[in-house]
């Protein structure tokens, strides 16, 4: 079935390195939403497309992340310098304008820096 | 924004209904109640919604307080798969026509056999 996926699952980097995740979104889907989940805040909303246009990321770190869509069946995330409390993981998700109740999410990728 | 907030953890016995309960006090009168759970290591899914009317579906029931500032998410008949942490989250419009969703920390439930 259907299913939003996103690679790396798994990223362990040393402090300073560049860090991208990418996501491919449910193929026809138009919104796709960057979460960051950590133990002491629960899960963040970092970024927000609409038909690729990125609409709200007032919750991403400006000076060192950055979200994209290049094309519709892929969303990336950046951070660049990557720091320790960077450590999180990183939820995709995906959806529909016309049924924004269902956000469909990736597995994460665990992102450890040290 | 609006906020929600919850207990950090409860436990419920296998069978018994186990009711989730949130506060969101500052909700605006058109901000929708959403629930969603977390599995250990997997993505939320989405369990339930609601704007003022008490709702149930297959998963759950959504019952919010004639004020809105609160809501409780019942689970009728609670099963060890049920276990993981549930969200209890306030989706608002922003100035762009588009919608966000605010997490809560969440409630750790535990069903115990």
């Amino acid at each position: 079935d259907a299913r939003v996926t996103q690679t790396p699952r798994h990223k362990v980097t040393e402090m300073g390195q560049e860090v991208t995740m990418r996501c491919q979104p449910i193929l026809g889907h138009n919104t796709v939403f960057w979460y960051r989940q950590t133990m002491m805040q629960g899960l963040e909303l970092l970024a927000y497309f609409r038909n690729r246009a990125p609409l709200d990321d007032s919750g991403m770190p400006k000076d060192r992340f950055s979200a994209e869509m290049p094309d519709a069946t892929l969303a990336t995330l950046k951070i660049q310098p990557s720091e320790p409390r960077d450590s999180a993981v990183y939820f995709c998700a995906s959806g529909l304008i016309e049924r924004p109740r269902e956000q469909y999410f990736g597995p994460g990728t665990r992102l450890t820096v040290t | 924004d609006a906020k929600t907030t919850q207990p950090p953890s409860m436990d419920c016995a296998e069978g018994r209904a186990a009711n989730l309960p949130c506060n969101h006090s500052t909700i605006s009168g058109n901000e929708y109640v959403y629930w969603y759970r977390q599995i250990h290591s997997q993505g939320p899914q989405y369990i339930i919604h609601g704007l003022k009317n008490n709702e149930t579906n297959e998963m759950a029931s959504l019952i919010i307080t004639e004020d809105r500032k609160s809501s409780t998410l019942i689970l009728p008949h609670a099963t060890l798969r049920d276990t993981a942490v549930y969200y209890c989250i306030v989706r608002v419009s922003t100035t762009s026509g588009t919608y966000k969703y605010i997490f809560g920390t969440g409630t750790r439930l535990k069903v115990l056999a």
